[in-house]
């Protein structure tokens, strides 16, 4: 069962445009949803977190939107840069139960220059 | 410290060998996670130590699986007789505190079971 689903696979995005990855969860009980960005040859590092209190949590070019309701969030990258050619995983946990993190299958992004 | 070390980075074997694999976290940080990850999927996740305490298994995680964090600081995972499906990145991370905080991963180890 895929607690996290996570589109499109891949995308490609044209240099300064906006890329926008969408996830979904079924687990009401997740309620902290970060987004991690993995380049070739290394392991995933945290790119931005949010918790469902808020609706958006911004960090320089990267948003998170979220609907609690709709048991969906989004990763926005704005103004895409080449150097954000990346795989992204967006995943969920449980804080209040101590659980792990689940991470969805990852999106494919390539920015052309 | 530089971070989540693992060792060996890749390592070929054969079907039926044991492998094992070795992860350094970040000195301060209490958690350490096993998960892997296959082409074109995300991180799934295998188990979970707090300081030597295993706390959770994963299905995935068959009899043939074993991790210890024997004076909670470093990790093993072994892999006894090893078949080709095992083929994968094993990724280790580790955090700091309670609950499914900030998680620092290493650079993986990439096994090929041929």
């Amino acid at each position: 069962q895929q607690q996290v689903k996570q589109s499109p696979q891949s995308l490609i995005v044209q240099k300064g445009g906006i890329s926008i990855i969408n996830c979904a969860y079924e687990n009401t009980a997740f309620d902290y949803f970060p987004w991690y960005q993995q380049f070739p040859g290394k392991g995933p590092a945290l790119l931005i977190a949010i918790r469902p209190d808020v609706s958006e949590k911004k960090e320089g070019r990267f948003t998170i939107s979220f609907n609690k309701s709709a048991k969906q969030f989004s990763l926005h990258i704005m103004d895409s840069q080449p150097g954000d050619s990346a795989t992204y995983f967006c995943a969920a946990s449980s804080e209040n139960r101590d659980d792990k993190i689940i991470f969805g299958k990852g999106t494919r992004l390539h920015i052309l220059p | 410290d530089t971070g989540v070390s693992q060792d060996p980075r890749h390592k070929i074997t054969k079907r039926g060998q044991n492998v094992t694999f070795r992860c350094d976290p970040i000195s301060e940080h209490n958690r350490l996670y096993w998960y892997r990850q296959t082409l074109g999927q995300g991180p799934e996740f295998l188990t979970y130590f707090q300081n030597e305490a295993q706390l959770e298994k994963s299905r995935l995680l068959s009899d043939r699986f074993s991790a210890e964090r024997p004076k909670g600081s470093f990790s093993t995972l072994e892999i006894q007789r090893t078949e080709q499906g095992d083929s994968a990145m094993y990724l280790c991370a580790s955090s700091f505190g309670a609950g499914a905080n900030v998680l620092t991963f290493g650079a993986g180890s990439r096994l090929t079971v041929l």
